[in-house]
């Protein structure tokens, strides 16, 4: 069980174009979702968290404008890289969590590598 | 001071030698941490949970020193399929901050 799902695995565009990720809870409800951004040779930063039915919270230094976060439902979560330029390329991964507690309870999606040229 | 900070290495070691990672981290109150694993391009993989003093799993044993505020990761009897990131993660505040991860590569 637990299982996440990202989709597209991988995306090249040009730049100036708007790049939309899907992150699904196949197999749980998650009220939770979180973004992250994976750069080479560097640790997981998280962007932000995905609320259901309400706003995402940003991390300090994530531009909410340029980093669109809808969670409509329990099962979805989509991050929209608007207006992408060379320096968005990146890692893009997101996780779920499941259940009541703040702690193991997240499981991640397979990641997003976006390539903008 | 970062949150998490890991030696980013690489460690280099023979097939069957054992290795320790330490993790140091800076909020003491964090009660639980956890230690993934992550290939590359690919994403994190819980590998073990820490809420006490330590944990072991087969040839893995993750320990905590919460006087010193550190983490440990020992691996008894390298396989080469251990080579992969190893990354210290501590919960903060219902989110989870990840360290710069240690690289093990295990060789013949």
């Amino acid at each position: 069980g637990a299982v996440v799902s990202q989709h597209p695995s991988w995306v090249i565009c040009k730049s100036g174009t708007s790049v939309k990720i899907e992150c699904r809870s196949l197999d749980f409800q998650a009220t939770t979702m979180f973004w992250y951004r994976q750069f080479p040779k560097q640790s997981l930063m998280l962007m932000a968290t995905s609320n259901e039915g309400s706003k995402a919270t940003y991390e300090q230094g994530v531009e909410k404008d340029k980093f669109l976060i809808n969670h409509a439902s329990l099962t979805l979560s989509t991050l929209t890289v608007t207006s992408a330029h060379p320096e968005d390329s990146s890692f893009y991964i997101c996780s779920a969590h499941a259940g009541t507690s703040g702690r193991a309870g997240q499981f991640f999606g397979p990641g997003t590598r976006l390539t903008v040229l | 001071r970062k949150e998490v900070e890991q030696d980013p290495g690489p460690f280099n070691v023979p097939e069957g030698a054992t290795v320790a990672f330490n993790c140091t981290y800076s909020n003491s109150a964090s009660q639980s941490f956890f230690w993934y694993r992550q290939d590359c391009r690919k994403e994190p993989k819980l590998l073990m949970s820490v809420y006490s003093s330590g944990n072991e799993d087969g040839r893995f044993t993750a320990q905590l020193n919460r006087a010193s505020q550190y983490i440990s990761l020992l691996i008894r009897d390298s396989k080469l399929s251990d080579s992969a990131t190893y990354l210290c993660v501590v919960p903060y505040t219902g989110k989870l901050i990840f360290g710069q991860g240690t690289t093990l590569q295990v060789k013949p």
